[in-house]
């Protein structure tokens, strides 16, 4: 079974502040998706990198994927209150299946 | 129409009810899936549909019976349901199965926050 674990699992800091996120495994993943959840809403897909090393950048979001793709990292610069929410890493492995992992929630604050 | 839309939107019951989830898709989509979220664990896929085909059945209790009629439309029949199946449930789907592809995404509806009594 292949694991994502998600870490820190909470987060909350103030407006203007930096933030990273990590997405760790054991396991090869080919491809690697970020998603955002917020209250009361399903969770919309960020990004997807798929090769080792790759860098993506959504404005002020920036999302590795480890060289080995064990790993990846969402890294948020000058958070705002509208970056609040759940963040999901999710993997596909073996068999084009996609595993989720344990979810980072993101409070920022005024 | 939003691309996946879920109802009810919330939903109370008792363990000896019958009730059913919806979920309807607008997107054209080949592929549809059940997830089950609970706080403090992962997403847990349930079900997934291809082309009305169910293709994955995640070792899910008999209480959840999911109905694909059509493409565009995805059931979650509930009957004697525990406590511990309160949650959220979220619909999704995909153009097709390669969620592997660069360009493969799973598009959520809001999702179904059930409560077991």
């Amino acid at each position: 079974t292949q694991l994502l674990e998600q870490s820190p699992q909470f987060l909350s800091i103030q407006e203007g502040e930096n933030l990273t996120v990590y997405c760790n495994s054991s396991s090869v993943f080919s491809s690697l998706q970020w998603y955002r959840q917020e209250p009361g809403e399903g969770p919309v897909l960020l990004v997807t990198v798929v090769t080792g090393g790759e860098v993506k950048k959504l404005k002020r979001l920036t999302f590795q994927f480890g060289d080995a793709r064990k790993d990846s990292s969402l890294h948020i610069t000058a958070a705002q209150p509208g970056d609040t929410g759940l963040y999901l890493c999710a993997g596909t492995g073996g068999g084009n299946k996609l595993t989720f992992g344990t979810g980072t929630q993101l409070k920022v604050e005024l | 129409e939003t691309g996946v839309t879920q109802t009810p939107r919330h939903l109370v019951m008792g363990m000896t009810n019958k009730k059913s989830l919806k979920c309807e898709q607008h997107l054209g989509h080949n592929a549809m899936y059940w997830y089950k979220q609970s706080a403090k664990k992962p997403l847990e896929l349930m079900f997934v549909y291809n082309f009305k085909e169910q293709t994955e059945n995640n070792s899910v209790p008999s209480r959840f019976s999911p109905e694909c009629p059509n493409s565009s439309h995805l059931f979650l029949h509930l009957h004697t349901l525990q406590p511990e199946d309160s949650a959220l449930y979220l619909c999704a789907s995909s153009q097709d199965m390669r969620l592997a592809a660069p360009t493969g995404e799973l598009f959520f509806g809001e999702g179904s926050r059930l409560t077991v009594l």
